[in-house]
């Protein structure tokens, strides 16, 4: 019974098109996050929100919009998609907000804009 | 600017030997630290953490360092073992960006048997 998962697990699509990737969490924990691993696999935070509120968002364009229909679900839709937006896309959760506390993670979206 | 760093891409040791991946951080303002390790198509999975009041903290065969006027810390497995190869990440955070931990861009390590 997987913790956090997302889907899809790959997502090969067009430049131009617009895309979503789904999250969902059965551990009960307000915070829900998008975090992005580019080419240098550097991981990075896109956005958290905590109890359906957004909390943090990192500078991200307009293109990307979260969406929490419940504190158990986080999905991203993509407007536009580019080719610097090819990516492992990777949703995550945690008890509480704005802590320290670690993260857990789904398995990650594999996304190719071609 | 990358604020936490992991200069090694790569670390191969032989099974049962001790495996350290280092990890420095340039943000003073850091005070908690937390290693991830990422099997290939999996996410990433906590393993350990470290409050900067510590500078060790154990947990069976993991163990991770903190030095923190070197701004450095390390992760000590012992003894290794091939089910311990995988990717790991080295994370910071402190009350400027709680929620927000800053990751490194991980060390492959691999156990040979």
């Amino acid at each position: 019974d997987t913790a956090v998962s997302q889907t899809p697990k790959y997502l090969v699509t067009q430049m131009g098109n617009d895309k979503s990737i789904k999250c969902e969490q059965n551990l009960g924990h307000d915070t829900m996050y998008w975090y992005k691993q580019d080419s240098k696999k550097f991981l990075k935070i896109m956005f958290s929100y905590n109890n359906k509120e957004l909390i943090i968002n990192e500078t991200v364009p307009n293109r990307f919009s979260p969406k929490s229909p419940d504190k158990a679900h986080l999905n991203l839709h993509i407007n536009s998609l580019e080719l610097g937006d090819s990516a492992v896309y990777f949703c995550a959760s945690s008890q509480r907000v704005l802590t320290n506390e670690k993260l857990f993670f789904g398995s990650g979206t594999q996304l190719s804009v071609l | 600017d990358q604020q936490v760093k992991q200069n090694s891409p790569s670390l191969s040791v032989q099974e049962g030997r001790i495996s350290i991946l280092n990890c420095d951080y340039t943000n003073s303002m850091f005070d908690y630290f937390l290693w991830y390790k990422k099997y290939p198509a999996e996410g990433p999975t906590f393993l350990i953490s470290i409050s900067s009041i510590k500078d060790k903290n154990e947990d069976g065969r993991f163990t991770v360092f903190l030095n923190k006027s070197a701004k450095h810390l390390s992760l000590h497995i012992v003894p290794s073992q091939p089910g311990d190869s995988a990717v790991y990440f080295c994370a910071a955070s402190g009350n400027t960006n709680a929620g927000k931990s800053t990751f490194g861009d991980g060390t492959t390590l691999t156990v040979k048997p």
